[in-house]
């Protein structure tokens, strides 16, 4: 049992590449969540999905597209990087959008 | 989601209890207050939840009171690896919608030696 993972750990993107950022949980969690964390600052939630088939978003969307075509897997896409995308993301996993959330280790991502 | 007040930071010699407070005064009856803490760099980790009685497990012990107004987290012999930043959380447990979990700046726990 892996739990949350989240590949990769680093990327560095040069400003207007695309990236997904990967994200998968075998505890057979139906909601899932992508968030952002700046230095110094919370987590802020980027978009969640509630089960297969199913994404919204959450505070910060804007620049990031999420899909969930299974219930292990849920990637964040970004569209054409930018240096404000610089941060730390974190997947996160429950049973349900009120239970235990179990976070992945996180990827760094920096944008120059 | 109620909102929660929590110190900016606080000192633990290791071996003693570390108590971290937690005001929550717009709780409402259906929210559970969670803590969660997060080690330099690391994804969250969730550590324990309760709703209004006192609630033990294997990392550390809640305690709330009885107007559920504020609680306290309690590590009880902390050591340097418990040293993190510490999230109080209220939030509404069962939901058909989801919620976001808010983070706010919690409370930076530094054990010494």
């Amino acid at each position: 049992n892996a739990g949350v993972t989240q590949t990769p750990k680093f990327q560095v993107l040069k400003t207007g590449q695309s990236m997904t950022l990967q994200c998968a949980q075998d505890m057979n969690h139906e909601y899932m969540s992508w968030y952002r964390q700046d230095p110094g600052m919370g987590l802020r939630l980027i978009h969640y999905s509630v089960g297969a088939g199913i994404t919204d978003q959450g505070e910060v969307p804007n620049g990031y597209n999420v899909s969930r075509s299974t219930t292990e897997d849920f990637p964040l896409r970004l569209l054409s990087a930018a240096p404000s995308q610089t941060s730390v993301y974190f997947c996160a996993s429950s049973s349900n959008p009120g239970e235990t959330q179990y976070f992945g280790p996180g990827t760094r991502l920096l944008v120059l | 989601d109620a909102k929660t007040t929590q110190p900016t930071s606080m000192d633990c010699a290791e071996g003693r209890a570390a108590n971290l407070p937690c005001n929550h005064s717009t709780i409402s009856g259906n929210e559970y207050v969670y803590w969660y803490r997060q080690i330099h760099s690391q994804g969250p980790q969730y550590i324990i939840h309760g709703l209004k009685n006192n609630e033990t497990n294997e990392m550390a012990s809640l305690i709330i009171t009885e107007d559920r107004k504020s609680s306290t987290l309690i590590l009880p012999h902390a050591t340097l690896r418990d040293t993190a930043v510490y999230y109080c959380i209220v939030r509404v447990r069962y939901t058909g919608t989801a919620s976001k979990l808010t983070f706010g700046t919690g409370t930076r726990l530094q054990v010494t030696l």
